[in-house]
């Protein structure tokens, strides 16, 4: 069964702290892993693809256990337009088959 | 950039009624998806197209259909609409193995 899981918040967060959000995935056979960003009313849209080797786009690092099977996001400097929801997607294979969204974490940053 | 546009933001519709939502993308993508988002249950996958008038049932299918005369459109299809259909619906479209462009969503109303 596919699954996702994510900690639905909502985390109230200081402007200026950092915040970090973990994920985890059921299916070892899962093969590439993103954080998209929705905000309210709004489509979701690619924060950042999630490499073994962790990778840092300015203030966002994400990084993947594969042992573990779980995901996770680190926004440093948090900024009031950080606030929005955030969602762990899966995809299980190289196909075309559709990702796998978690329920997305709410985060609000306070100034 | 992709966009992915969806031709209607916000349908009411009757009980009983046909419904076709439009998606149209401009960048040459193979992959196609229609998503409904609900509050508390996330977003799940109806149903994807990796080729013209290729198509494969996601994890929801039931209630619906889907047509790809064109690569670049993607249509879903509601062959009788029930309240339990009120959604939003969101369409993407992809290259192998990325992430997903999302179009603006269609909130349904289902009267």
């Amino acid at each position: 069964r596919k699954e996702v899981e994510q900690d639905p918040g909502p985390f109230n967060v200081p402007e200026g702290a950092t915040v970090a959000f973990n994920c985890t995935y059921s299916n070892s056979a899962s093969q590439s892993f993103f954080w998209y960003r929705q905000d309210c009313r709004k489509e979701p849209k690619l924060l950042m693809s999630v490499y073994s080797s962790g990778n840092e786009d300015g203030r966002f690092t994400a990084q993947l256990n594969r042992a573990s099977q779980y995901i996770s996001l680190l926004i440093r400097d948090s900024k009031l337009s950080d606030s929005a929801t955030y969602l762990c997607v899966v995809k299980m294979g190289g196909g075309a088959d559709g990702l796998t969204f978690g329920k997305g974490t709410h985060l609000i940053i306070q100034p | 950039d992709v966009k992915v546009t969806q031709s209607s933001r916000y349908l009411v519709k009757r009980t009983g009624e046909k419904v076709f939502l439009e998606c149209v993308q401009d960048m040459d993508h193979e992959n196609m998806f229609w998503y409904r988002q609900d509050p508390g249950l996330g977003l799940r996958l109806i149903y994807f197209s990796y080729d013209v008038k290729m198509k494969e049932k996601g994890d929801i299918p039931e209630g619906y259909s889907v047509s790809r005369e064109k690569k670049e459109r993607f249509s879903l299809i509601l062959e009788s609409a029930s309240t339990n259909q009120t959604s939003m619906y969101l369409c993407a479209s992809s290259v192998w193995s990325y992430g997903y462009t999302f179009g603006s969503g269609t909130r349904l109303t289902v009267v």
